[in-house]
């Protein structure tokens, strides 16, 4: 089965740390996504890509950078950590209106 | 902008009891609506999936309904199993982006 894949699952990083969490997908899937999500809160899309080169902020204002290179792959970046960064990662993908497919997430803890 | 409620926020039964999660969007323009399950820190799992101009679809002991024009859809667990427990996620789709609702969290008791 087609999958999308995050590393790392869970990491401890100390404030300041530049930090690069992956996110890529086999699909071929064009459009990929990244939501934030605090423990026991809604969901909040924060950044989008409708394909390779088009990167887009979401609904909720947030001071990581993606990039979309390839069409499978799609990092999210924070320059400098901070403990308010402290969240799960969720990205996901799908092909023009159909489903969603998620990751299993990155649960970050800033130090 | 598009919101999605959930209702009830969390729900408690007896294993056997059947499931009813309700969800209400306010732009009835969508073309998709999905229904998540997403177990305690990990990602999220879809269960169905529902095209704007589907009525229902249904999966084992799943089934979800979906009218487009009152913006609710329903989501139905026949015989509960404490596997069951999870916190389930009602999303619509408009423009290629997603949109949640804040879930309700779901405890089958054995």
């Amino acid at each position: 089965e087609a999958d999308i894949y995050q590393t790392p699952r869970y990491l401890v990083i100390g404030t300041g740390k530049k930090i690069t969490l992956e996110c890529s997908q086999t699909m071929g899937h064009d459009k990929m996504y990244w939501y934030q999500q605090d423990p026991g809160m809604e969901l909040h899309l924060i950044h989008y890509s409708y394909g390779v080169n088009s990167t887009e902020k979401g609904d909720l204002s947030s001071e990581s950078t993606v990039s979309r290179i390839r069409t499978e792959h799609f990092p999210l970046t924070l320059e400098s950590a901070r403990p308010s960064h402290t969240s799960q990662y969720l990205c996901a993908s799908s092909w023009d209106n159909y489903g969603y497919t998620f990751g299993s997430g990155t649960r970050l803890t800033v130090v | 902008k598009q919101e999605v409620t959930q209702i009830p926020a969390a729900l408690s039964v007896p294993e056997g009891e059947n499931l009813v999660l309700n969800c209400s969007f306010t732009d009835s323009a969508i073309y998709n609506l999905q229904w998540f399950r997403q177990d305690p820190g990990k990602g999220l799992t879809s269960l169905l999936l529902i095209q704007s101009s589907q009525r229902e679809q249904t999966s084992g002991r799943l089934n979800a309904s979906l009218d487009k024009s009152s913006g609710r859809s329903t989501l139905y667990i026949a015989a509960s199993q404490p596997g069951d427990s999870a916190t389930y996620l009602c999303a619509v789709l408009n423009d290629y982006k997603l949109s949640f609702g804040a879930g309700t969290t779901v405890t089958v008791r054995a």
